[in-house]
């Protein structure tokens, strides 16, 4: 298995919802990250998991907050997201930080905040 | 900060054109470098990597890069784009470090092509 799932591929939710994304991989990768991207837009770093911890937070508002049960899970928890929240979000995964080391990403979670 | 520029916008294109989109990078330790390109309404798709070795390097679609390590950039080529090649492409650069380096990505070049 040399993919990225991730789950839902479109979320449409309201400003008072809470949702949770989805990311699995079984590539036996030990780093996991969420990228959101805007249209037309570079994909942005929001967090990286490294060996199950939470390693880097790139100043995300708490209303994103994400998990990584075990080493091929990592989930995003949403709750009072606003319209501007409204975006790709994409999960990808890496053996490691060092030379030779790929990253793979999921299809994305097309997330809709009305 | 490490950062990645690319000098390109937007580039406009006939098919059978060549196409040549710029990258540099700002990290002085030892990097992977990556091209992806998104088709419109579609996920990234990686286009060509470089981690070591021949500094040319070849991705799918007919397109290469090139690692010049003196001028921090990356170049991706392609010699004779067509329609299909109209996409986002994005340069992203990796500075090697310990697990869970993420990466970096440039502002990204749009490319269209004309038939």
């Amino acid at each position: 298995d040399t993919e990225v799932t991730q789950t839902p591929k479109h979320l449409v939710m309201g400003m008072t919802n809470k949702k949770s994304l989805k990311c699995e991989q079984h590539m036996g990768h030990r780093a996991m990250y969420w990228y959101k991207q805007k249209a037309k837009k570079p994909p942005e770093l929001m967090f990286v998991y490294s060996y199950e911890k939470l390693s880097i937070n790139e100043s995300v508002p708490s209303r994103f907050s994400p998990e990584c049960p075990n080493s091929s899970l990592l989930n995003l928890h949403l709750h009072a997201l606003q319209p501007e929240d409204s975006a790709l979000y994409l999960c990808a995964s890496s053996q490691g930080g060092g030379r030779g080391y790929g990253y793979t990403f999921g299809s994305g979670t097309r997330l809709t905040v009305v | 900060a490490q950062s990645v520029s690319q000098h390109n916008h937007h580039v406009i294109l006939s098919e059978a054109a060549s196409l040549e989109l710029g990258c540099n990078y700002s990290y002085g330790g030892t990097v992977n470098l990556f091209w992806y390109v998104q088709y419109p309404g579609q996920h990234l798709q990686l286009l060509l990597k470089y981690f070591s070795g021949d500094p040319l390097v070849k991705g799918i679609k007919g397109f290469e890069a090139e690692f010049i390590k003196s001028k921090f950039s990356f170049n991706l080529r392609k010699p004779s784009v067509q329609w299909s090649d109209t996409a986002e492409y994005f340069c992203a650069v990796n500075p090697i470090r310990q697990a869970g380096t993420a990466l970096i990505f440039g502002k990204g070049t749009t490319l269209s092509v004309s038939s």
